[in-house]
């Protein structure tokens, strides 16, 4: 089975451009996270989707930052505009609900870099 | 406020040992506890899940034990190798949500 797919896995722009990171959950997960990684902060989740409906987002720094889940197979985290504080690993992980809780799988990252 | 501690923060030891890494968190009613490991660079892989109503979880060389009213886990790692050097991260979810709760990781290092 092909796992959480993130793209790009790297990206680097400057300050004030918009950045797109999409993710690809696994087929079957009705559970979709956005977490951010840094030193400082560990990591943190940003918000997180069931059956496609954002549940939570407490965890959206700010305006900035939207997310959308357009369908059980997509996802996408936008910042706009960016800023260099926004510089960090972003992972996005499904899960399915089960019976029981099931553990969340992870992709591998986008390492985000704003100049 | 619901809060996961993982010390310490760096652990090296040498090849060949058996070490145990610690976790503790707030609120004792959690719904489940699970235990990652991250390589640098890379994602979050999932090693042991452990239920609420479980007090052990093992897989291979692996085994995690979760004692609820003292709010700790700990992951036993028996006759480690140096592959197994990577940071160790545990995360709690609490009933009525999904979402997990990290702590900081512990970095181990197995020394040849």
């Amino acid at each position: 089975d092909a796992g959480v797919i993130q793209s790009p896995r790297h990206e680097v722009t400057e300050m004030g451009q918009e950045v797109t990171l999409r993710c690809k959950p696994i087929s079957g997960h009705d559970y979709l996270f956005w977490y951010r990684q840094t030193m400082m902060r560990g990591l943190e989740l940003l918000i997180y989707f069931n059956n496609n409906v954002p549940i939570d987002d407490s965890g959206m720094p700010e305006d900035r930052f939207s997310a959308k889940m357009p369908n059980a197979s997509f996802s996408t985290l936008k910042i706009q505009p960016s800023e260099p504080r926004d510089s960090a690993v972003y992972f996005c992980a499904s899960s399915w609900t089960g019976r029981l809780g099931q553990p969340q799988h992870f992709g591998d990252g986008t390492r985000l870099s704003i100049l | 406020k619901q809060e996961v501690t993982q010390i310490p923060a760096a652990l090296s030891v040498p090849e060949g040992e058996n070490l145990v890494l610690n976790c503790s968190f707030t609120d004792s009613a959690i719904y489940n506890l699970q235990w990652f490991r991250q390589d640098p660079g890379k994602g979050l892989t999932s090693l042991l899940l452990i239920q609420s109503s479980q007090r052990e979880q093992t897989s291979g060389r692996l085994n995690a034990s979760l004692d609820k009213s003292s709010g700790r886990s700990t992951l036993y790692i028996a006759a480690s190798q140096p592959g197994d050097s990577a940071t160790y991260l545990c995360a709690v979810t609490w009933p009525g949500a999904q979402k997990l709760v990290f702590g900081q990781g512990t970095r181990l290092t197995i020394n040849p």
